[in-house]
């Protein structure tokens, strides 16, 4: 299996603020790569796929890059409605494996 | 608008099946070229991708549950559920189930999501 990890494993972030997060795979996946944001009680949903790509619908402050083992999420500017925990995900192999999350706060 | 609603019993005693139905309305189960996936979260922690069926009928399962999994397919009620044999509490999670769309260029994701139900697994 591709093991996926992520930090940090929890940040507190005043609004406005950018917010990086990370996302490491144990192999090479290219840009095999989405990102997903779950908020409490809720199924994830779909933010950025391919590694770069923005969901439609999806506010443009949030921004994917990397391929290959390293990946970056940001947040150019944090807003309240954006506290959730964020996962990666690698669908260049079965099984599909997500990375642990990352729980954002506001500071 | 394609919707997902997962449906099945809420508590599972251990070493017992757990069953899941998962109802797809908005759109036919057998068209398109999508997975129709299983996820489970057990509380306060991470996702772990169970398994998947296409619309022809084939299926992927976890490794570290294969022995145990089962996913089928009933077109006729726009349906695809979800058999774990043998539970035990570590399998007590919300289970959700998902579309995995693919397309030619190579890229797959989660579009659509069940809201996930509870199961328990407890005497």
């Amino acid at each position: 299996d591709i093991q996926m990890t992520q930090s940090p494993s929890s940040l507190s972030a005043s609004v406005g603020d950018r917010v990086t997060i990370t996302c490491q795979a144990s192999q090479d996946i290219s840009n095999c790569l989405n990102w997903y944001q779950q908020k409490p009680g809720k199924a994830p949903k779909l933010l950025i796929y391919d590694a770069s790509n923005l969901e439609t619908g999806v506010p443009s402050r949030f921004n994917g890059s990397g391929s290959g083992t390293d990946f970056t999420f940001t947040i150019s500017s944090l807003q309240p409605e954006d506290i959730a925990t964020y996962y990666c995900q690698q669908y260049n192999h079965l099984p599909r494996t997500f990375g642990p999350g990352t729980k954002v706060d506001i500071k | 608008q394609v919707q997902l609603q997962e449906s099945g019993p809420g508590l599972v005693k251990p070493s017992q099946t757990l069953s899941l139905a998962c109802t797809v309305s908005g759109g036919s189960i057998s068209s398109g070229s999508y997975y129709w996936s299983w996820i489970r979260q057990p509380a306060g922690k991470g996702l772990e991708w169970i398994g998947r069926i296409y619309t022809s009928g084939s299926t992927n399962y976890n490794p570290s549950l294969k022995s145990r999994v089962t996913i089928s397919v009933d077109t006729s009620k726009n349906q695809f559920s979800l058999k774990l044999s043998s539970v035990t509490a570590a399998d007590t999670a919300v289970y959700y189930c998902a579309r995995e769309v693919h397309f030619w260029s190579g890229d797959y994701y989660f579009d659509y999501w069940g809201q996930g139900t509870l199961v328990t697994v407890s005497s």
